[in-house]
């Protein structure tokens, strides 16, 4: 059965102050892995797709790496407007999350 | 085009009533799936769904029903509400296949008293 763990749990961070988030996965096939933003009483927000080990994407402040059996989400220079949740979930033949890692980012 | 769309927004039960949660999508897509949000435990698939009149069960499916008569339209019934089942709803959908990008709707709060 596909398994999920995201670490950690929760992160404060000053503004500027750069850190990364975990994601450990354990899968028969992966077919991909995905990371996802969620705002407070919204849903999931797509942000990157990874397919293969040494692959890595990025979109402003977020920057997402895979090895084969993890992924990493930095967050370069944050600002408030990054705190949100992030999840990470991973593909065999249906998406499977982990619980998430609550980001917030004080001025 | 207006993506995935859940309604109501919010709900409040009673132990042993029915309702039927609603979601749209209008981008045409093929897979679409129904998922509960709880503290601490991540998303959590109910049911799924690969094309009009195909369904199956995901890791929770107990105490819920679907059918998928559209492409466009995929509805969650509870059909006698439980405490358990207090939780964030969302809907998602993708195009096809395992790796396309997955939208989520809004989602819709339940509680069941």
């Amino acid at each position: 059965e596909d398994q999920v763990t995201q670490s950690p749990e929760a992160l404060r961070l000053q503004e500027g102050e750069s850190s990364s988030l975990n994601c450990s996965y354990t899968v028969s096939g992966l077919r991909g892995l995905f990371w996802y933003r969620q705002d407070p009483g919204k849903g999931p927000e797509f942000l990157f797709t990874l397919y293969s080990a040494g692959e890595e994407k990025e979109k402003e402040r977020l920057k997402a790496t895979l090895t084969k059996k993890e992924s990493f989400l930095h967050i370069t220079a944050p600002k408030p407007e990054d705190s949100a949740t992030y999840l990470c979930a991973v593909n065999d033949y249906k998406l499977s999350f982990g619980a998430g890692t609550t980001v917030t980012v004080r001025a | 085009n207006a993506g995935v769309t859940q309604t109501p927004k919010f709900q409040v039960l009673k132990t042993g009533q029915s309702m039927t949660l609603q979601c749209a999508q209008d981008m045409n897509h093929e897979y679409m799936s129904w998922y509960r949000q709880d503290p601490g435990m991540g998303l959590r698939l109910i049911h799924y769904s690969v094309g009009a009149g195909i369904t199956d069960q995901g890791e929770v499916p107990n105490g819920y029903n679907v059918s998928r008569s559209t492409t466009e339209d995929f509805p969650l019934r509870l059909l006698s509400a439980a405490p358990s089942q207090t939780s964030v709803y969302f809907c998602a959908s993708r195009l096809q296949g395992g790796t396309d990008t997955q939208y989520f709707g809004p989602g819709t709060r339940l509680t069941v008293l």
